[in-house]
């Protein structure tokens, strides 16, 4: 079993719809939670980052954390076509490596 | 441009060659990552140094990659005789120490190897 699981897409949905982006994890020991965006033949932009349980907002972006079940998400509200992108989520190890998953292929259909 | 640099953007090599590609990090950074990533993957781990100082080597990292950081500025990573399984885009992150909650990714270098 892999540290991160991320289903991989792609993940279709009509401009305006909100997106929800989830991943779940196995290492109980991981305490900050983070979503990447990553346009194509581009590097990783951060978009957000949590540390442990809770929500966070950021403009139109939501990031979830529960711990009790090892899993994470990420609301898009609003979404725009400027927000087609791989949506990788991640978290730190303990020896400060980022770990990431798979990654979400997401398009907003004009 | 203060960002996290990366050169070249692409290299096309034949199997057997050596490449060498660099980094240079945001200045004040001393923390910085090498990762690869492949077609429909996320990045995975590789290496780090933080200063001049290589911490730790990932299993991914064969005995034909090297990494340097000499002087704890800019760093490079060799491959030597490539291989098609090389081929994959590399990227370079940088960040403070016990900041890497924003640590910054260059544009990486895609690599492919015919």
């Amino acid at each position: 079993q892999k540290e991160v699981e991320q289903d991989p897409g792609p993940l279709s949905v009509p401009e305006g719809a909100i997106v929800s982006l989830n991943c779940t994890y196995s290492n109980s020991a991981f305490q900050y939670f983070m979503w990447y965006r990553q346009y194509s033949r581009k590097g990783p932009e951060l978009l957000m980052y949590t540390y442990s349980s809770g929500n966070k907002e950021d403009g139109r972006f939501t990031a979830q954390v529960d711990k009790s079940s090892k899993y994470i998400s990420l609301f898009i509200r609003d979404s725009q076509p400027s927000d087609s992108a791989t949506y990788l989520c991640a978290m730190i190890s303990r020896d400060d490596k980022i770990i990431f998953g798979k990654g979400t292929r997401l398009h907003i259909l004009p | 441009d203060t960002g996290v640099s990366q050169d070249p953007r692409h290299k096309i090599t034949k199997r057997g060659q050596n490449v060498t590609f660099r980094c240079d990090p945001i200045s004040e950074h001393n923390r910085l990552y090498w990762y690869r990533q492949t077609l429909g993957q996320g990045p995975e781990f590789l290496t780090y140094f933080q200063n001049e100082a290589q911490l730790e080597k990932s299993r991914l990292l064969s005995d034909r990659f090297s990494a340097e950081r000499p002087k704890g500025s800019f760093s490079t990573l060799e491959i030597q005789r490539t291989e098609q399984g090389d081929s994959a885009m590399y990227l370079c992150a940088s960040s403070l120490p016990g900041l890497i909650t924003e640590a910054f990714f260059g544009q990486g270098t895609r690599l492919t190897v015919v």
